[in-house]
C-alpha cells in the first residue's frame, strides 16, 4: 500500500521554463510534507516542506503547493536550470501508528533540464 | 558532505553471507534512520533509534538488525543475504527524530553503502 504516490518517473524541460512535479497522499494524518533532491551516487538532500495547515511555502526558485482536499501536492521551480536535473522524492511525516518522525518517500520523478 | 558517514560504500558479497554496515550520524543529531533503496523503488524505512533506543520500525525483515551505540553510531546487521537484498542502503539523523514537533523532520542522509549480493 503506497501511501505516497509520484506517478511520473520522468519529466523534461526546456532550460528557463517552469519545471511541476506532482505527488499524491492518502493519509490524512501526515502533517508535514518535504522534497528531497538526489544527485547521482550522493544521498537525498532536503530542499523545501510545507506544514498540512499551509497551502503555499516558497523559497527561492522552488514552491510548493499543497492542495489538502485532493491529497495533492506539487514541486515548482522557475525557471529550471540544467543544474536541477536530478531525481526528485516526495515525502511525508506525521504522527500515526508509532511511526512519528519518520518520513514515507514515494519513487521519485528524474527531472532532466535541457540547456 | 552531509555530516552522515557511512561505511563502506561499496560491497560485495555472496548469498547466505552476513554483512554490516556502519553509520555516523551528523554532529548533534540523536536520531538515526536506516533506509533501502531497491531497483526503481523509492526509499523503503526500516528502522529508526533515538538516542540508543528503537523508536520505530518500517518493513524490516527479520533477516536483518540494527543497533545504535552510545556514541550514537549505529550499525545494521543483514544476515543469510540473498539476491533480492541488493540495494542501495541509507541513513539519515535527525536532530530529536520528531519528538519536539517543531516543524518538520528534517532528515540529513548519508551518501548511502550499495550492497551486491551474487
Amino acid at each position: 500500500d503506497q501511501q505516497v504516490k509520484q506517478n511520473s518517473p520522468s519529466l523534461s524541460v526546456q532550460e528557463g521554463r517552469i519545471s511541476i512535479l506532482n505527488c499524491d497522499y492518502t493519509n490524512s494524518m501526515f502533517d508535514y510534507f518535504l522534497w528531497y533532491k538526489k544527485y547521482p551516487a550522493e544521498g537525498p538532500t532536503f530542499l523545501i516542506s510545507i506544514s498540512s495547515i499551509k497551502d503555499k511555502n516558497e523559497d527561492g526558485r522552488f514552491t510548493v503547493f499543497l492542495n489538502k482536499s485532493a491529497k495533492h501536492l506539487s514541486l515548482h521551480i522557475v525557471p529550471s536550470q540544467p543544474g536541477d536535473s536530478a531525481v526528485y522524492f516526495c515525502a511525508a511525516s506525521g504522527d500515526y501508528g508509532g511511526s512519528q518522525g519518520n518520513l514515507i518517500f514515494g519513487k521519485g520523478t528524474k527531472l532532466s533540464v535541457k540547456p | 558532505d552531509s555530516g552522515v558517514t557511512q561505511t563502506p560504500k561499496h560491497l560485495i558479497t555472496a548469498t547466505g553471507q552476513r554483512v554490516t554496515l556502519r553509520c555516523s550520524p551528523r554532529s548533534g543529531d540523536l536520531s538515526v534512520y536506516w533506509y533501502q533503496q531497491s531497483l526503481d523503488q523509492g526509499l523503503q524505512f526500516l528502522i529508526q533509534y533515538y538516542n540508543g533506543e528503537e523508536r520505530a520500525k518500517g518493513n524490516i525483515l527479520e533477516r536483518f538488525s540494527a543497533q545504535q551505540f552510545p556514541d550514537l553510531h549505529s550499525e545494521l546487521n543483514l544476515s543469510s543475504l540473498e539476491l533480492g537484498d541488493s540495494a542501495l542502503y541509507f541513513c539519515a539523523s535527525s536532530v530529536d527524530g520528531g519528538i519536539s514537533l517543531r516543524g518538520a523532520n528534517v532528515l540529513t542522509f548519508g551518501a548511502g553503502s550499495r550492497l551486491t549480493v551474487l
